[in-house]
């Protein structure tokens, strides 16, 4: 069973281009989660969605960032116009369904850097 | 709200020693896990160990064990037989369905 995958590994963006990031969950996972992880930070919980809904954004900045869980294909998180604030590491995690009686499982997580 | 407060920046131990990890959380949730996580360098978030709140045993999984002291909202990380592969940040972390890390304490094992 292939673990989460996320894609790319490595993200280099200019000020004020986007930034698309992918996450496919563990195969049977129909909940994914996104943090962001600064220098020297732990996580940071940024969205968590199901398939075509997000259900709680209480963690994602409220301008230039979105997050979509499409019926078909992986989880993206969109980053507009990105600044070098936005330089971090950004791990999406999944599990088979919410709440505390399961475990998420990390992907690899993309690296973003800014310019 | 929830939050998680590692007071350990970093720990060292040396290889077949035994080293803890603190953590100390709040939580409003009446139901929760808490997790230890390790990062290695390769940056890849390994899950450790998993504590039910409901529940009184301790955890263990081989060489890794927690104290859950549900009372105190304290859960530390006792590390056996300590290995070089150990070496690692580790986080303490605590959620229902989202996650809320501490900010790590750095496990450095020596020879």
């Amino acid at each position: 069973n292939a673990g989460v995958m996320q894609n790319p590994r490595h993200l280099v963006r200019r000020r004020g281009q986007e930034a698309r990031l992918r996450c496919s969950p563990m195969k049977g996972h129909s909940h994914v989660y996104w943090y962001r992880q600064l220098p020297e930070e732990g996580l940071k919980f940024m969205v968590y969605l199901q398939k075509e809904n997000i259900i709680d954004e209480s963690g994602m900045p409220k301008e230039r960032f979105s997050a979509e869980f499409p019926k078909e294909g992986p989880s993206i998180l969109r980053i507009q116009q990105v600044v070098r604030g936005d330089s971090a590491a950004y791990f999406c995690a999944s599990s088979p369904s919410s709440g505390w009686r399961d475990t998420q499982y990390f992907g690899p997580g993309t690296r973003l850097t800014v310019l | 709200a929830q939050t998680v407060t590692q007071s350990q920046p970093e720990m060292s131990v040396q290889e077949a020693e035994t080293v803890t990890l603190s953590c100390t959380y709040d939580t409003s949730e009446s139901d929760y896990y808490l997790f230890w996580y390790k990062q290695p360098p390769s940056r890849q978030m390994i899950l450790v160990i998993r504590q039910e709140a409901y529940k009184q045993q301790n955890a263990t999984e081989n060489r890794f064990s927690v104290n859950f002291q549900k009372a105190a909202k304290s859960f530390s990380l006792k590390i056996s037989d300590s290995q070089l592969g150990d070496a690692a940040m580790y986080f303490c972390v605590t959620g229902y369905s989202t996650l809320t890390f501490g900010k790590g304490t750095m496990l450095l094992v020596s020879p």
